[in-house]
């Protein structure tokens, strides 16, 4: 069973404050995304990464930054929160490049920024 | 870049009646076409998919249909059950692995 986590379920934080958001998934999967989930507007990508130390800027990705040092970890970071980045996070993997397969999410992270 | 558009945001239907959710989409190189649910609190998850060489693919009660000329793709629930309530997403991919996907439809089915 494709097992994804995020490290926080809840997480509140202040104008101005680095967030970091971290994701794992134990399947040894290629491509991680970062996806935030706002009401009315879907799933919108933020980042992904095809393979260790790669990434990719999806849609929106004004105010955030992504790191993937190992292939099982992929994390998201706010380097100065905004309360327009308060917002549901969810992290997806999938294995293959240029493949169709799958995405496999994690539970989210409600973020509040205050 | 690809742009997905979904109808109905709000759906509503009796137990036992059909629901039907569209999307159209911009990019014609895109060629794979997938369906998530996801139930109140919980994560999304696929219930269904469609590639671009298959007009219709069928999984018991749910159904999908793909018109590439028109660029839309649709998703069909037959015999609705209560379970079936939850937030609808289509989405479409161009072969580089990101999707993109629709604002969400949600369904509730009425008892």
């Amino acid at each position: 069973d494709v097992k994804v986590t995020q490290s926080s379920r809840y997480l509140v934080k202040r104008t101005g404050e680095k967030v970091f958001l971290e994701c794992v998934q134990d399947m040894d999967h290629e491509n991680m995304f970062w996806y935030r989930q706002d009401p009315g507007l879907g799933l919108r990508l933020i980042y992904f990464s095809y393979d260790v130390k790669m990434k990719e800027k999806g849609d929106i990705p004004e105010g955030y930054s992504v790191s993937r040092e190992k292939k099982e970890r992929f994390s998201l970071i706010l380097e100065s929160a905004s309360t327009n980045q308060t917002s549901m996070y969810l992290c997806a993997s999938n294995g293959g490049k240029f493949s169709y397969n799958e995405q496999f999410f994690g539970p989210g992270t409600r973020l509040t920024v205050l | 870049g690809e742009n997905v558009e979904q109808h109905p945001s709000t759906l509503s239907v009796q137990e036992g009646d059909s629901a039907v959710i569209k999307c159209t989409y911009s990019d014609s190189a895109s060629n794979y076409f997938p369906w998530y649910k996801q139930e109140l609190g919980k994560r999304p998850q696929l219930i269904i998919d469609i590639r671009s060489n298959v007009g219709e693919k069928k999984d018991q009660r749910i159904a999908v249909t793909l018109n590439k000329t028109a660029k839309h793709f649709s998703l069909h629930i037959t015999e609705t059950q209560p379970e079936d309530s939850a937030v609808y997403f289509c989405a479409a991919q161009t072969g580089a692995n990101n999707l993109f996907f629709g604002t969400g439809t949600r369904l509730t089915v009425i008892p």
